[in-house]
């Protein structure tokens, strides 16, 4: 049972070009989490989102950054027009959705975008 | 806002000593609480969690303490061994909203052989 699948694991971009992460959750998992990680600092939770629909996006920056879950496909991470600040590693988590109260969440190793 | 708090950037502990890691949370809404465990270049994993209905909660070589009155709670490692060097992570969800996790800034555990 593979876990969760982010790539690419490390991403280079230029200010200003496009950074599209993704996230493939473990199997049988509905739910995804997208969380970032400045230097230094802990996880920060960005976004959360079930299959076709963005739950919580409370901690979306709201310009340049857009997520989605497809029903098809990965979980995809967006970030327009990138600058230096974006730098990060981005992790994505998911679970299965029990809808019983707390889901654990299991992480992916996460992508390292480096801005230059 | 930094909603929890793990004060302690790193930790060195001797192989079979104990080791206790300490965060501190400020949102009383917190009901649930957990660490997390990450090794370089990998994410990270789930190590232990508690209930705010209780005030301990133990698995294995892992104890987790939790004092509500004191928005406190720290993890006991007895006895540490060198692959449990790693960046140890406190987070917490909210009862109105439980797949919401803040983290803490992590603390490094160094146990030596």
């Amino acid at each position: 049972n593979a876990g969760v699948m982010q790539n690419p694991r490390h991403l280079v971009r230029r200010r200003g070009q496009e950074a599209r992460l993704r996230c493939s959750p473990m199997k049988g998992h509905s739910h995804v989490y997208w969380y970032r990680q400045l230097p230094e600092e802990g996880l920060k939770f960005m976004v959360y989102l079930q299959k076709e629909n963005i739950i919580d996006e409370s901690g979306m920056p709201k310009e340049r950054f857009s997520a989605e879950f497809p029903k098809e496909g990965p979980s995809i991470l967006r970030i327009q027009q990138v600058v230096r600040g974006d730098s990060a590693a981005y992790f994505c988590a998911s679970s299965p959705g029990t809808g019983k109260g707390w889901d654990e969440q299991f992480f992916g190793p996460g992508t390292r975008l480096t801005v230059l | 806002d930094q909603q929890v708090k793990q004060n302690s950037p790193s930790l060195s502990v001797q192989e079979g000593r104990i080791s206790i890691l300490n965060c501190d949370y400020t949102n009383s809404m917190f009901d649930y609480f957990l660490w997390y465990k990450k090794y370089p270049a990998e994410g990270p994993t789930f190590l232990i969690s508690i209930s705010s209905i209780k005030d301990k909660n133990e698995d294995g070589r892992f104890t987790v303490f939790l004092n509500k009155s004191a928005k406190h709670l720290s993890l006991h490692i007895v006895p540490s061994q060198p692959g449990d060097s790693a960046v140890y992570f406190c987070a917490a969800s909210a009862r109105n909203n439980f797949n919401k996790f803040y983290f803490g800034s992590g603390t490094k555990l160094n146990v030596k052989p």
